[in-house]
């Protein structure tokens, strides 16, 4: 059975660092991989897709890379600023077991 | 629409009464998931629907929970005899397709449980 899993669990930093959020999970089997940002009370906004032959995906100051090998995905956010503060949740979309979340970072970006 | 639709956005009910969680997805999106959330957590996979019939309805509880999509698009989920550890956040998400497609989530149903 798929489990994915986050580290940190949450994460404060000032205004402007650079910053790195982990996602592993224990089944390579994957079609993709998917992170998503949630804010407090809202649904999940979805960040990076990541297919499974691809290593890597950008979008402004998010890069979120993939290895799949190793069960390893991580998600790189440059410059943070106070509006990055949220929930940041990756899923996998597991064959046979649909999207499988792992439980989130929290960050805080202290202004 | 735009987006996927959840309505509605809260639902308080009282222990052992009906509730119905309605989804309408992205216009075109074959493929239709509902997942719940409790707090701090990450959310659960209950049901996976690809066009009207359920894929996948391994994720649901128990058999107080049911799920329609009777035409493809709008969806209900549906919760008898409520329980307080029903409380949860209903989420609903729509694809393009099963395979590799970025999944989309609507803002969620808040279900209370009193």
């Amino acid at each position: 059975k798929q489990e994915v899993t986050q580290i940190p669990a949450a994460l404060s930093v000032p205004e402007g660092e650079n910053l790195v959020l982990n996602c592993s999970f224990t089944d390579s089997a994957i079609y993709n991989l998917q992170w998503f940002r949630q804010d407090p009370g809202k649904g999940l906004t979805s960040l990076l897709l990541i297919q499974s032959s691809q290593r890597e995906q950008t979008s402004g100051r998010l890069n979120a890379s993939l290895d799949k090998s190793s069960g390893r995905s991580t998600l790189y956010i440059a410059a943070s600023q106070p509006g990055d503060s949220a929930t940041y949740l990756c899923a996998v979309d597991n064959y046979g077991q649909n999207f499988v979340f792992g439980p989130g970072t929290r960050l805080s970006v202290l202004p | 629409g735009a987006g996927v639709s959840q309505t509605p956005s809260n639902k308080v009910t009282e222990k052992g009464k009906y509730v119905e969680l309605r989804c309408d997805p992205i216009s075109g999106h074959t493929a239709l998931y509902w997942y719940r959330q409790s707090l701090g957590q990450g959310p659960e996979f209950l049901i996976y629907f690809q066009g009207t019939g359920a894929a996948d309805d391994s994720g649901l509880p128990n058999d107080r929970f049911f799920a329609v999509r009777p035409e493809g698009s709008v969806s209900t989920l549906k919760i008898q005899r409520t329980e307080r550890g029903d409380s949860a956040v209903y989420l609903c998400a729509s694809s393009s397709d099963r395979v590799g497609a970025e999944a989309f989530f609507g803002q969620g149903t808040r279900l209370t449980v009193v």
